[in-house]
Formats: structure tokens, C-alpha cells, sequence
């Protein structure tokens, strides 16, 4: 089964500053589709950036951005110009194109601090 | 629009109790889900359906059950409930299986079996 990792529990940023959020995952499959969820305290989950693995761009969404290395299974996320509302916990998200498989495996989660 | 909703958003149960938890979507989804979220640890998919009369196991379905007798509702039920349960529990609907499709997510209920 696939397994997706995100390797720091914490990060904290600046107000305006840039901060970037690993995640790696574990697949034998040549296409599939990655995810960035944000979850703010109101624990409601929130969809910050998709990435299809067929697709060599990055792809970007306003101030979030994914640098996407598919041969080293990596899938981070970038976010510029932080705020105060990014503050959250920001889970990966692994979900294969099998048919009979529409699991979507999630990473342990980074809880991001926005210090102003 | 009000999405995905779940009730109750928080709620206390004794060991051996019962209890149902809902989840209504109004997009006209055919696929739901419902995962389990654990301190430290990603979210775990519990059962998911993909159309109404249609239910399948996911990765942790032991200790609950579900129905889905309308496109709207997936209940999930905690038959015996445990301590190994405490958790919090997540709805989530899509309009596809497409890989790519978002899934829609509900507040989340916080269950604490004691």
C-alpha cells in the first residue's frame, strides 16, 4: 500500500516570509494524484493544491506553490507571502487512479505557526 | 450552500454504548466517505460509498458499520463503543472517482468513549 510521510511535525514562519513543507510518499504506480490539505482550527479540511502525476508542471494557486520531483517521490509545498490565516495544520494526500481503489492516503500533517 | 454537514460536532460516550453518527451532503455526490483522525496521525478511511445502496470496507472498519439508503446521508454506526474509538471522525463526499477530484470534507465530529 502506499504510504505517504511528512517529516516535520512543526514549522513556524514569519508574517510575510517563505516556508516550504516536505512530504514523500511511497508508490509503484507511474500515475496517480497528490494533494495539500489545509486544516485550520476550526478543523474543517480544505483543499490548498492538487497535482496529477502525469503533469511535469508545478502547480500553483495564488501564493501556494508544489516543487513536484516525481523520480525522488517528493511533493513539497511552498508558501509565499505568509499570513496570519495560513496558520493551520497542512496534511499530504496520496490518491491512486485505480479504479476499485478511491482511498486517499494522508501524511501525518505539519502544524504551521504564522508569527507576526 | 452548506456541503458537507455532520452532527453532533462533539459528544461523549461510555464503553458499550451506541451511538450514530451523521453526515448529509447537498451536492448531489455520489461518493462518501467517512476516515477517522487520530492524534499525530493522518486521516484513516473508516468505510466509503460510491453510490446509494452501495457501502465498502477502507482501511479501519472494525467496530463500525454504515448504510446509505439516500444520495444525501451516510450514518456511520459505533455498535460497543471503546476506548480504542476515541478519535475524530470526518464525512467527506466527491463528485467523481476521478483521481484528481476534490473531495469535500465536514466539520468533523470529537468523540470521547470513557
Amino acid at each position: 500500500a502506499q504510504t505517504v510521510t511528512q517529516s516535520q511535525p512543526e514549522m513556524s514562519v514569519q508574517e510575510a516570509e517563505t516556508v516550504t513543507l516536505s512530504c514523500t510518499y511511497d508508490t509503484s504506480e507511474s500515475d496517480y494524484y497528490l494533494f495539500w490539505y489545509k486544516q485550520p482550527p476550526s478543523r474543517q479540511m480544505i483543499l490548498v493544491i492538487r497535482q496529477e502525476a502525469y503533469k511535469q508542471q508545478n502547480a500553483t494557486e495564488n501564493r501556494f506553490s508544489v516543487n513536484f520531483q516525481k523520480a525522488a517521490k517528493s511533493f513539497s509545498l511552498k508558501i509565499s507571502d505568509s499570513q496570519l490565516g495560513d496558520a493551520a495544520m497542512y496534511f499530504c494526500a496520496y490518491r491512486s487512479p485505480t479504479y476499485n481503489n478511491n482511498d486517499m492516503r494522508f501524511g501525518a500533517g505539519t502544524r504551521l505557526t504564522v508569527k507576526p | 450552500n452548506a456541503g458537507v454537514t455532520q452532527t453532533p460536532k462533539f459528544r461523549i460516550l461510555k464503553i458499550g454504548q451506541s451511538m450514530t453518527l451523521q453526515c448529509t451532503q447537498d451536492m448531489n455526490h455520489n461518493y462518501m466517505y467517512w476516515y477517522r483522525q487520530d492524534p499525530g496521525m493522518g486521516l484513516k478511511l473508516i468505510y466509503y460509498s460510491v453510490g446509494a445502496g452501495i457501502t465498502d470496507k477502507g482501511e479501519v472498519p472494525n467496530g463500525y458499520n454504515v448504510s446509505r439508503s439516500t444520495t444525501e446521508d451516510f450514518p456511520l454506526r459505533l455498535e460497543l463503543a471503546a476506548p480504542s474509538q476515541t478519535s475524530v471522525y470526518f464525512c467527506a463526499s466527491s463528485y467523481t472517482r476521478r483521481g484528481s477530484a476534490e473531495a469535500f470534507f465536514g466539520q468533523g465530529t470529537r468523540l470521547t468513549v470513557v
